[in-house]
């Protein structure tokens, strides 16, 4: 089983919102990373967590915080987006350092 | 630094035929690991195969197959007896085999190239 499962599917917000996004697996990964992709792009690599440790922030704004509760665990919550923070936000874990297996993704549209 | 260049941005094959896909990348590291992940419209990200640099054997899964040449750092796939559901955006990436300090198997993704399939 290689599933990663990512709640809500779409979330739509104001600027002013707090919202979180979440994240679950239960392969025993204990590598943990979100993903930002724009249309037509690649994703964009945000966070990474390494035995629920933050292990990477590739210089993501403060308004996007990062939780690993658990191993299996990650949620991403968001505070006084922009539009153009609008994106499909993507979950993924790994054993550690290993091949990498993504979630079906948030759409996020910020009004 | 490592990079990935995918030099086709789209691609159309014609339903139960073959098409390939073109991916190089440069890196001066002798451990890494190649993947092609597909995405559809469906949007998740759906691992197709997996490479090992230390392996001269061409990876393959089912109708999905890899032309890894190494000293020529190219690695395309090979799609045989398209069909519809095969139409995606296709990702090529590469993770080193090394931890960079906080580096937990990064992927470095090349810009995609979206593949049609015509019935």
């Amino acid at each position: 089983d290689t599933e990663v499962t990512q709640t809500p599917k779409h979330l739509v917000m104001g600027m002013t919102n707090k919202k979180s996004l979440k994240c679950e697996q239960h392969m025993g990964h204990r590598a943990m990373y979100w993903y930002k992709q724009k249309a037509k792009k690649p994703p964009e690599l945000m966070f990474v967590y390494s035995y629920e440790k933050l292990s990477i922030n590739e210089s993501v704004p403060s308004r996007f915080s990062p939780e690993c509760p658990n191993s299996s665990l990650l949620n991403l919550h968001l505070h006084a987006l922009q539009p153009e923070d609008s994106a499909l936000y993507l979950c993924a874990s790994s054993l550690r350092g290993g091949t990498q297996y993504f979630g079906p993704g948030t759409r996020l549209t910020v009004l | 630094a490592q990079t990935v260049t995918q030099s086709q941005p789209e691609m159309s094959v014609q339903e139960a035929e073959t098409v390939t896909l073109s991916c190089t990348y440069d890196t001066s590291e002798s451990d890494y690991y190649l993947f092609w992940y597909k995405q559809p419209p469906s949007r998740q990200m759906i691992l197709v195969i997996r490479q090992e640099a230390y392996k001269q054997q061409n990876a393959t899964e089912n109708r999905f197959s890899v032309n890894f040449q190494k000293a020529a750092k190219s690695f395309s796939l090979k799609i045989s007896d398209s069909q519809l559901g095969d139409a995606a955006m296709y990702f090529c990436a590469y993770r080193s085999g090394r931890n960079y300090g906080g580096s937990q198997g990064n992927l470095i993704f090349g810009k995609g190239t979206k593949l049609s399939v015509k019935p």
